[in-house]
């Protein structure tokens, strides 16, 4: 069974500093998926990043990167420079591979605050 | 690119009322899936398709809940009768990937949701 756990219900950080939002999981798959998603006030789940299962190199894009450590299965979420326009809530999610029907599963999410 | 379009955003009705979603995927996304989001919670799987049909609808409560994606295109899920428990917001997503196989990277691109209460 896949399991993914995000044990920060809530953060806060300073704008234009730096934050990581945890997230570990669980899975039996040798190949799967982890996904950030943002997803603001208005409710629309916005794509973020994405590492693969065998990419050797952490995942970034633009001010998101994914601190992947695949042997502590910990997939870290680090928004450099926050703006307030971060604040929202924050889900790690994890796809399985072929035996676990590709399905997606999701954290219960960090809100996170962003402070002027 | 246009995104995955929902219809409607909010839906109110007293319980034991049926309701009705409306879903329209990416352009050539093959994959397609129905979420339900508790408040407080991640969104949880309900049903996913491949092509026209059912991949996945093991987490469905099938004995109030369906779902169709006619044509391979559009998808519909419904539920009858609603409980007070289905207030939730519903999601729909698409993504590329053919189900059963591993392609890498297989995002989900999401839709707006529609906030369902139930009375």
């Amino acid at each position: 069974a896949q399991k993914i756990t995000q044990t920060q219900p809530g953060m806060f950080v300073q704008e234009k500093e730096a934050v990581t939002l945890d997230c570990t999981y669980d899975t039996s798959d040798p190949s799967y998926g982890l996904f950030w998603y943002k997803q603001p006030s208005s409710g629309e789940m916005i794509f973020l990043i994405y590492q693969g299962s065998y990419d050797q190199q952490n995942a970034t894009e633009g001010r998101y990167s994914l601190n992947f450590q695949k042997a502590r299965k910990s997939a870290n979420l680090v928004i450099s420079a926050s703006q307030l326009g971060d604040s929202a809530m924050y889900f790690c999610a994890m796809r399985g591979g072929v035996h676990n029907n590709n399905d997606m599963r999701f954290g219960a999410g960090t809100r996170l605050t962003v402070k002027p | 690119e246009a995104g995955v379009a929902q219809s409607p955003r909010y839906k109110i009705i007293e319980k034991r009322q049926s309701v009705a979603f409306w879903c329209n995927p990416i352009s050539g996304h093959a994959t397609l899936y129905w979420y339900q989001q508790i408040l407080g919670q991640g969104p949880k799987l309900l049903i996913q398709f491949q092509n026209n049909g059912v991949v996945d609808d093991s987490q469905l409560p099938k004995d109030r809940f369906s779902a169709e994606r006619l044509k391979g295109v559009d998808s519909t899920l419904k539920i009858q009768p609603a409980k007070l428990e289905d207030s939730a917001v519903y999601l729909c997503a698409s993504s590329v990937q053919l189900a059963g196989s591993w392609m890498g990277t297989d995002t989900q691109y999401f839709g707006p949701g529609t906030r369902l209460t139930v009375l």
